[in-house]
């Protein structure tokens, strides 16, 4: 148990629909990242924030948005839903967010049907 | 850019070692990290090896760094069943804020 946790475990949903998914770090890391995990792309770096602020951003769609909160649990809000979002989504943490070891959730798998 | 390379399939009998490869390009990494995913679950970290480290030895895991060819290998000893899973390889981008990955290399060991 890496101690990060993730919310839901599973989610089904419809084209065209948003969806959040929740993650709450490991206590005492600041920063969070999030991963898209899929068969033709493999994992692929979203986004990163760091005690609240966004710190880097990597293939994330403008359809995906992400906060950090001041207790540092973060979500993951994905709109206009396709059938190509169907992923795994992994939540990791790190304690200061630079040239860091990861500590990787258990994800959420997404399906759009 | 940034990539990592690895092969795809590694195929084991239980009691040999098995040995994963991987390629990097961004010798910047502070670190250089194995992951394992098991069959329907997460990402744990394995090991991992300070990238001024030639090798790093973990119970039946051993890690070797190359830095001069940009070469990373996990070998485990005597290779269990519960061993078979995803071994991913992965650094970390330029700026130290992400992890870049490897296709992971799927290890499928028989008894």
């Amino acid at each position: 148990d890496s101690g990060v946790t993730q919310t839901p475990k599973h989610l089904i949903t419809a084209t065209g629909q948003r969806v959040t998914l929740r993650c709450s770090p490991r206590s005492g890391d600041l920063s969070v990242y999030w991963y898209q995990q899929s068969l033709d792309q493999g994992l692929q770096f979203l986004i990163q924030y760091y005690n609240g602020e966004e710190r880097a951003k990597g293939n994330i769609l403008e359809r995906f948005s992400a906060q950090q909160f001041p207790d540092l649990h973060s979500e993951l809000n994905l709109s206009s839903l396709e059938l190509g979002d169907s992923a795994l989504y992994f939540c990791a943490s790190s304690l200061s967010g630079i040239g860091e070891t990861q500590y990787f959730g258990p994800g959420t798998r997404l399906l759009v049907l | 850019g940034e990539d990592v390379e690895q092969s795809l399939f590694l195929s084991v009998r239980e009691g040999d070692s098995s040995v994963i490869n991987c390629t990097y390009t961004d010798s910047s990494s502070t670190y250089l990290y194995w992951y394992k995913q098991e069959p329907g679950a997460g990402l744990q970290l394995l090991t991992y090896i300070f990238s001024n480290m030639d090798m790093k030895q973990d119970q039946r895991l051993t890690v070797l760094l190359n830095k001069k060819d940009k070469h990373l290998s996990l070998r485990i000893a005597d290779t269990q069943t519960g061993d078979s899973a995803i071994y991913f390889c992965a650094e970390n981008n330029q700026a130290g804020t992400a992890l870049i990955f490897g296709k992971g290399t799927t290890l499928s060991v028989s008894s």
